[in-house]
């Protein structure tokens, strides 16, 4: 098993509508979280951190399942601009590294 | 607010020859990483430095060198490129804690020919 696993997508969503990305780690130690976007042939950039008791941020809704190690992004309202691709990251105790899964690619259309 | 500092952004390169990516931060950061990033791959890991004066391997560090300069800079060498090393790579740096996040640079998109 990946250390930290999501679903490649596509989602391909219409303007307006509620999508939901997952996104599972496997070391039951992780420490802290975080959803990062990247937008086409850019740098990944800090969307949120994922806090223990969830927390939202606009349209944004971050939550953390540690009983099932997954943390996951909600947005509410889709814009044509949330169309990136959402990397999720987990930090674990004693490593220099943090985890990056490979990506959710998310096309918002009119 | 420069954070984090690539260059060259785009570079071309024949089969054999050599370069060095550059990456500097300016955050304090103790920790420093380098990433090639490929098409349906996700990031990579090829060197990172834990703090100054350390370096480790990653996921994919053959054809690669790192030197960690100082604290602020970082570089990735190529000492004969290849065409397997056409991608993006991006640096980035953290301080490594429980809700540090990570800051990347703006990538070098380098082709190898």
């Amino acid at each position: 098993r990946k250390e930290v696993e999501q679903d490649p997508g596509p989602f391909n969503v219409p303007e307006g509508a509620t999508v939901a990305f997952n996104c599972t780690y496997s070391n039951s130690a992780s420490q802290s979280f975080f959803w990062y976007r990247q937008d086409c042939r850019k740098e990944p950039k800090l969307l949120m951190s994922v806090y223990s008791s969830g927390n939202e941020d606009g349209r944004f809704t971050a939550q953390l399942n540690r009983a099932s190690q997954y943390i996951s992004l909600l947005i509410r309202d889709s814009k044509l601009s949330d169309s990136a691709t959402y990397l999720c990251v987990v930090n674990s105790p004693g490593s220099y590294i943090p985890t990056f899964g490979r990506g959710t690619s998310l096309i918002v259309h009119p | 607010n420069a954070g984090v500092t690539q260059t060259p952004k785009f570079q071309v390169l024949k089969t054999g020859q050599s370069m060095t990516l550059q990456c500097a931060q300016d955050m304090n950061h103790n920790s420093m990483y380098w990433y090639r990033q490929d098409p349906g791959m996700g990031l990579r890991l090829i060197y990172y430095s834990a703090s100054e004066g350390t370096t480790d391997k990653g996921e994919v560090p053959n054809g690669y060198n790192v030197s960690r300069l100082n604290k602020r800079e970082f570089s990735l060498r190529l000492e004969s490129a290849a065409p397997s090393q056409t991608s993006v790579y991006f640096c980035a740096s953290t301080t490594p804690g429980r809700l540090t996040e990570a800051f990347f640079g703006q990538g070098t998109r380098l082709t190898v020919v």
